[in-house]
């Protein structure tokens, strides 16, 4: 079955430190990524997607992901957070092709506590 | 544009009692789902529609039944509520069951005692 992995269950940085979140998923075929965001109390945003093209994608608030196709990966990155970045962070995948169905498959979350 | 609405917010159950979980767009979307979060495991789908009466399985569907009679509205129904059912309930929306963004509702608290 296609699943979705985020190694970092929680992260803890502070201020101007830089992230990366690791995402990886199990499916050999063609996917959408996305990162979605929940702030503390609030529902889920979109941070950033890709379907296709430049594999370095920019998202909002500085925001960007990398989809290397090799190693299954779509990696989160910020150079530079801010206290304001705390909160869960999710990867997910639809598959792409005849068979979608439009379905996201999450991986289990991140939450990055950034401390001022 | 509400975007996509959730009621109630947060819901208290008896095990056995049933209930609906309503989720309203406006948007106009064709595709709507529902899911679960509960902690350490992500979001997981329970029931999705790709349109008004066309409604299908995810991957946690057992004691929950949809129905789509309209493309606004996607209710989701608990037969038989049991303590496992205590979750975080999410409904999304978006106009194209694969390429475009999913607009999340702002959630139902569920707690089943």
């Amino acid at each position: 079955a296609q699943s979705v992995s985020q190694h970092n269950h929680h992260v803890i940085l502070s201020e101007a430190a830089s992230l990366e979140l690791g995402c990886n998923y199990s499916y050999g075929g063609t996917v959408n990524l996305f990162w979605y965001v929940q702030y503390p109390g609030q529902h889920l945003q979109l941070l950033l997607k890709y379907f296709s093209g430049d594999p370095l994608v920019k998202g909002i608030k500085g925001f960007e992901a990398e989809f290397i196709k090799s190693k299954f990966s779509f990696n989160l990155r910020k150079p530079s957070v801010q206290w304001s970045d705390t909160a869960e962070y999710f990867c997910a995948v639809m598959l792409d092709g005849s068979g979608n169905t439009g379905k996201l498959i999450f991986g289990q979350g991140t939450t990055l506590q950034v401390k001022p | 544009n509400a975007g996509v609405t959730q009621t109630p917010k947060f819901q208290v159950l008896k095990t056995g009692q049933s209930m609906t979980l309503q989720c309203a767009q406006d948007m106009n979307h064709e595709y709507m789902s529902w899911y679960r979060q509960d902690p350490g495991m992500g979001l997981r789908l329970i029931h999705y529609s790709v349109g008004a009466g066309i409604t299908d399985q995810g991957e946690v569907p057992n004691g929950y039944n949809v129905s789509r009679s309209t493309t606004e509205d996607f209710p989701l129904r608990l037969l038989s509520a049991a303590p496992s059912q205590t979750s975080v309930y999410f409904c999304a929306s978006s106009s194209d069951r694969g390429r475009e963004t999913q607009y999340f509702g702002p959630g139902t608290r569920l707690l089943v005692l």
